[in-house]
């Protein structure tokens, strides 16, 4: 089964609004990652925030991790149309040397101009 | 520096067809793996890959063969093809296991009919 599931499935905003999207995941990780997917494309990796630490930040990005909860959120701060993408969480969880990475279900965010 | 590199784009086979879907990478990566992303079902991974001559299976594994004979290339073979392996599949590479960002091709779209 996937380990992380996002929410809310898609959400929509006007340009200049924040946009803040949810990763709940159900097993003890290493780290998590935010992907970006612009559609028809592969994934973009956008920030990692590992389990040792509860926020990060990159440009226009910010996440945090409360491992206690088990989840994640990514805050995008005064979007733009480009941003219109689905944005993915992925765990990565390690079985003695090696590491799985698992994604979910996915956030659909569209920008309105 | 290609990256990560996917062959072909787009196929389209009949049911009961075998295909190999190419996958290679320039950056001397270990990690590799095989998704595949469905609507509503986000990444599901299929095999993946820690180094040369190791494999292993992921969540959805019935169907697929893979095999890993050299760093730059992790082929994914569909013995049989049947309509529910209709989907699009990504190829992903790692670094290792300090660095867990993946690096995704751009994907093949595959209709078995």
């Amino acid at each position: 089964s996937q380990q992380g599931e996002e929410d809310p499935q898609a959400l929509s905003i006007q340009e200049g609004e924040n946009a803040t999207m949810n990763c709940s995941y159900k097993t003890s990780i290493n780290n998590l990652q935010w992907y970006r997917q612009n559609s028809g494309r592969g994934l973009v990796h956008l920030i990692l925030i590992r389990s040792n630490e509860r926020e990060k930040h990159s440009g226009r990005l910010r996440v945090t991790l409360d491992t206690s909860k088990k989840s994640s959120s990514l805050l995008i701060t005064a979007s733009r149309a480009a941003d219109t993408a689905s944005y993915f969480c992925a765990t990565a969880t390690s079985g003695g040397s090696n590491y799985k990475l698992t994604f979910g279900k996915g956030t659909l965010l569209t920008v309105n101009p | 520096n290609a990256g990560v590199t996917q062959t072909p784009k787009f196929q389209v086979l009949k049911t009961g067809q075998s295909m190999t879907l190419q996958c290679a990478q320039d950056m001397n990566h270990e990690y590799m793996s095989w998704y595949r992303q469905d609507p509503g079902m986000g990444l599901r991974l299929i095999h993946y890959s820690v180094g040369a001559g190791i494999t292993d299976q992921g969540e959805v594994p019935n169907g697929y063969n893979v095999s890993r004979s050299t760093t730059e290339d992790f082929p994914l073979r569909l013995l049989s093809a049947a309509p529910s392996q209709t989907s699009v599949y990504f190829c992903a590479s790692r670094p290792g296991a300090t660095r867990t960002e993946a690096f995704f091709g751009q994907g093949t779209r595959l209709t078995v009919v």
